[in-house]
């Protein structure tokens, strides 16, 4: 599998300011998500990261809240703007489309770990 | 620590014993299937798939069984290890789709 990497691997921000989060693929893959994850809860998708167009947001989430970026095959940024404590969560992108293993098969990074004050 | 899995369903196995995580899914069409491990402070680990073409398949001390007729997918591991400690995700694949869906997740918690 690739190695997949975060920054920042973790932060403390206060309320109202926004973060830019990282995602670094060591090779090419077709797809890149990105996915919340709250205190002792599930994975939810909050969007699909499309190479040279505008992300693919799921149902309750916006763009205007967490813009996304993919200006290559190996790179992606979220932000969370103007965030509130409701905001602290994980934040973790996972590929898919690895060069040999299976179609659907994604692979996550080791995820941001985000408190707002 | 981080709070992941504080709020899951927990089982607990005395170390060499075998373990058995459940998860039921909801769509018919989900035609692929994915177990994810993550232990504290990392994100998912991909454990083992399944296709919906597949009923069993089997990897290292690990083997995913797929019941279609009742929607459940199941993760045995054979002689479990402390290091199996984690929370384990199932997650479902519908057709033609790149979405993940994730289940709950259950704590696995190993005694020695």
């Amino acid at each position: 599998s690739a190695v997949i990497s975060q920054k920042p691997s973790r932060d403390i921000c206060q309320r109202g300011t926004s973060l830019t989060i990282q995602c670094q693929v060591d090779s090419q893959v077709t797809m890149m998500f990105w996915y919340r994850q709250q205190p002792g809860q599930s994975l939810t998708l909050i969007a699909t990261a499309n190479q040279g167009s505008e992300a693919t947001y799921e149902s309750g989430f916006v763009i205007d809240k967490f813009p996304i970026s993919r200006p290559n095959l190996t790179f992606s940024t979220l932000t969370v703007s103007n965030m509130s404590p409701e905001d602290s969560s994980i934040y973790l992108c996972s590929v898919e489309g690895l060069a040999g293993g299976p179609r659907e098969t994604q692979y996550f990074g080791p995820g941001t770990r985000l408190l707002v004050l | 620590g981080e709070s992941v899995g504080l709020h899951l369903p927990t089982l607990s196995v005395q170390e060499g014993d075998n373990s058995i995580i459940n998860c039921a899914y909801s769509n018919s069409a989900s035609d692929y299937f994915i177990w994810y491990k993550q232990e504290s402070g990392k994100g998912p680990q991909f454990i083992i798939d399944i296709r919906s073409n597949m009923d069993k398949r089997q990897g290292q001390r690990v083997t995913v069984l797929l019941n279609k007729t009742v929607k459940h997918l199941s993760l045995q591991i054979a002689a479990t290890q402390p290091g199996d400690s984690a929370v384990y995700f199932c997650a479902e694949s519908r057709d033609s789709s790149y979405k993940l869906i994730f289940g709950s997740g259950t704590r696995l918690l190993v005694r020695p």
